[in-house]
């Protein structure tokens, strides 16, 4: 497609129920980023996959969070036991690669924990 | 490791006046700095970067930027403010200690208001 892709874009779920939100990089980007985006706060770097070198989980809050890229594009980002505080919008990008290219980013996924 | 500060959280201007917003860093390394712009509900757009080239650097829609290393600062400008400039800016820089691995240091964004 013409840039990044996420589903849904909005998610609503109950307290203690896993999610999984999509991204779909732009075709031919070797590195994909996620962050989150909390009202008042600016983006938090939570993990990064360049090709096939093993990810950047660095910025992971929790073992409550993981996330794959499958064939070195789509990738899935999974919540488990989700808690109010996971309330957020959930951002992907991606970039032709690293030191630095810039970031495209897409539009994001709306998180609500109730 | 490196940092960023926008200084302002909100910047309220007239419509037409000029726009400043202003971001200050700290880094160890020659950095690579970037503005993002992120209107409602919508993702963020790149608006301008600088990577060692020339200090000052010109964006999309009017803005500009120019990287001063004698004061940390690249701030965001724009001679004449416009109704669609309404929006949360965001200064970037490369996080050049993981450099290998491109990560990006937000800060906390700028709300820009544009009044009639």
């Amino acid at each position: 497609g013409a840039g990044v892709s996420q589903s849904p874009s909005n998610k609503v779920t109950e307290k203690g129920k896993d999610v999984e939100l999509r991204c779909d990089p732009i075709s031919g980007h070797t590195a994909l980023y996620w962050y989150r985006q909390s009202l008042g706060q600016g983006l938090e770097f939570l993990i990064y996959f360049q090709g096939n070198s093993a990810p950047d989980k660095s910025g992971l809050p929790s073992d409550r969070f993981s996330a794959e890229r499958t064939g070195g594009s789509v990738s899935t980002l999974t919540i488990q036991r989700t808690q109010q505080e996971d309330s957020a919008v959930y951002l992907c990008a991606s970039s032709l690669g690293t030191s630095p290219k810039e970031q495209y980013f897409g539009p994001g996924t709306r998180l609500t924990v109730t | 490791a490196q940092s960023v500060t926008q200084l302002d959280s909100h910047v309220s201007v007239s419509e037409g006046t000029p726009v400043l917003l202003r971001c200050n860093y700290s880094s160890s390394y020659s950095p690579s700095l970037f503005w993002y712009v992120q209107h409602p509900n919508k993702g963020l757009q790149l608006l301008l970067k600088y990577t060692s080239a020339a200090t000052l650097v010109k964006g999309i829609n009017g803005f500009e930027a120019e990287f001063k290393k004698s004061e940390t600062s690249f701030h965001l400008t724009k001679p004449s403010a416009h109704m669609s400039d309404a929006a949360e800016y965001f200064c970037v820089v490369s996080d050049q200690e993981r450099r290998s691995q491109g990560n990006l240091i937000f800060g906390k964004g700028t709300k820009l208001s544009v009044k009639p």
